[in-house]
């Protein structure tokens, strides 16, 4: 079947550390990856997504990278900052059906 | 400004009320998606439609109905026999996978839903 394996949190960073989320996924077929963000009180905003092996995601100094062969996509930023603070959803999306599939979500907390 | 747009925001309902969710898009996307979201936990998938006048339901349906008489719209009705619907709910749209490479869902803002 299909599934999303997420880190889990909460994770608390200072601020300009790096910071790291890891996603790993079961699937048939060749799925396209996404990393959501949800801040309080709000839907879910795309943040980046991949849609073949290799290929990276990349937006707001954060990165994701297609891993086939490790079935990964954690993600990744170089130096966090307070306006990170969010929940951190991977994502699966299989053409076949048009269907999604979430992680269970990370909590990041960035203290100054 | 396209998008998704859910109303009302906050809703209260009294136990053994049906309440109706709003759920109205402009992107001209032919699926919609219903998830429910628990405090501190993922999405679940209670409906979705790919068509219109067509719906499936998702892992956790039961007590919810749905309909899609029209491509923009797909509003979900909590009723009675929900025994614990106080949670926040999302609306998803996307493409259909064969008129685009990427079929990333776009979401609305929510919707609250407390029992009291």
């Amino acid at each position: 079947g299909n599934s999303v394996t997420q880190m889990e949190g909460p994770v608390t960073l200072s601020e300009e550390a790096f910071l790291t989320i890891n996603c790993t996924y079961t699937a048939t077929g060749y799925p396209s990856l996404f990393w959501y963000v949800q801040y309080p009180g709000e839907g879910l905003q795309l943040l980046l997504k991949a849609t073949k092996a290799d290929d990276k995601g990349s937006n707001k100094g954060f990165e994701a990278t297609y891993r086939k062969e490790t079935t990964s996509f954690h993600l990744e930023k170089g130096s966090v900052q307070v306006s990170d603070s969010a929940v951190y959803f991977c994502a699966l999306g299989k053409h076949t059906g048009n269907q999604f599939y979430f992680g269970t979500g990370t909590s990041l907390t960035v203290i100054p | 400004d396209g998008g998704i747009t859910q109303s009302p925001k906050y809703l209260f309902r009294k136990e053994g009320q049906n309440v109706t969710l709003s759920c109205e898009q402009n992107l001209n996307h032919d699926a919609m998606y219903w998830y429910r979201q628990d405090p501190g936990q993922g999405l679940r998938l209670i409906y979705y439609s790919q068509i219109v006048n067509d719906f499936q339901k998702g892992d956790i349906a039961e007590g919810y109905s749905v309909s899609r008489e029209k491509k923009e719209s797909f509003p979900l009705t909590v009723t009675s026999a929900q025994k614990n619907p106080t949670a926040f709910y999302l609306c998803a749209s996307t493409e259909l996978a064969g008129r685009s490479s990427y079929n990333e869902q776009f979401f609305g803002p929510g919707t609250r839903l407390t029992v009291l």
